[in-house]
């Protein structure tokens, strides 16, 4: 069974850095595109980046929005994707959630709330 | 603003028969997927491809595509159907990268 477990959530000044994480098990992880996903409160989702596959050198892709402030990563090793986010601004506060890519978004975690705030 | 437009919410009897529609340019050929999304939990697919339903999704779920409008039917809706809904499509454009969602639109059951 398919499992995406996002964690490192939390509490962030303006400026600063945080690290997500995403535990998949359960596919061959390294055989899918990866992608991340967020919702500020009460709003509608956005999507955020992503890592395509082994075969595609996973290449990263990212949103206007959020290029040159954040980085996704994979460690197959690990079975673990990662979204490292710097220079944090209000407007990012947003629940994170790690999907997996078969053509479509067909799993997705239980996200992770990142709050940016001073 | 999105460049996929949702009326921001629809409502219907139980029993009865929801639509909810999504366009946008040139949604004739690309194709579109619905999500829904339950308070406090995360989207689940619906719909992909269009018209095709993911295993274990009801039947009562269906879509559609006409022109630059697709469309999600929920056929005898219950109580359980109750969420908000998003459309989406792989953007091509250098404004939209990457994958793009509708505004969302929430149903409600009378």
């Amino acid at each position: 069974e398919v499992h995406l477990v996002e964690s490192g959530g939390g509490l962030v000044q303006p400026g600063g850095s945080l690290r997500l994480s995403c535990a998949a098990s359960g596919f061959s992880f390294s055989d899918h595109y990866m992608n991340w996903v967020r919702q500020a409160p009460g709003k509608g989702l956005e999507w955020v980046g992503r890592s395509r596959n082994r075969a595609n050198s996973y290449i990263t892709e990212y949103a206007a929005s959020v290029k040159g402030r954040f980085t996704v990563s994979r460690d197959v090793s690990k079975n673990s994707l990662y979204l490292q986010m710097s220079n944090l601004k209000t407007e990012d506060t947003a629940v994170y959630y790690c999907t997996r890519e078969t053509v479509v978004l067909d799993y997705w975690g239980q996200g992770t709330l990142v709050t940016v705030s001073s | 603003s999105s460049v996929l437009t949702q009326p921001p919410s629809v409502s219907v009897a139980p029993g009865k028969t929801a639509s909810i529609t999504c366009g946008g340019d040139n949604i004739r050929s690309k194709s579109v997927h619905w999500f829904q999304q339950r308070p406090g939990q995360a989207p689940v697919l619906v719909i992909e491809h269009d018209t095709d339903r993911p295993s274990g999704i009801p039947e009562r779920f269906s879509g559609s595509k006409s022109g630059d409008t697709a469309t999600l039917t929920i056929s005898r809706v219950e109580a359980g159907d109750e969420a908000d809904y998003y459309c989406q499509v792989w953007g091509t454009t250098s404004d939209h990268p990457g994958w793009v969602f509708g505004g969302g639109t929430k149903l409600t059951v009378l």
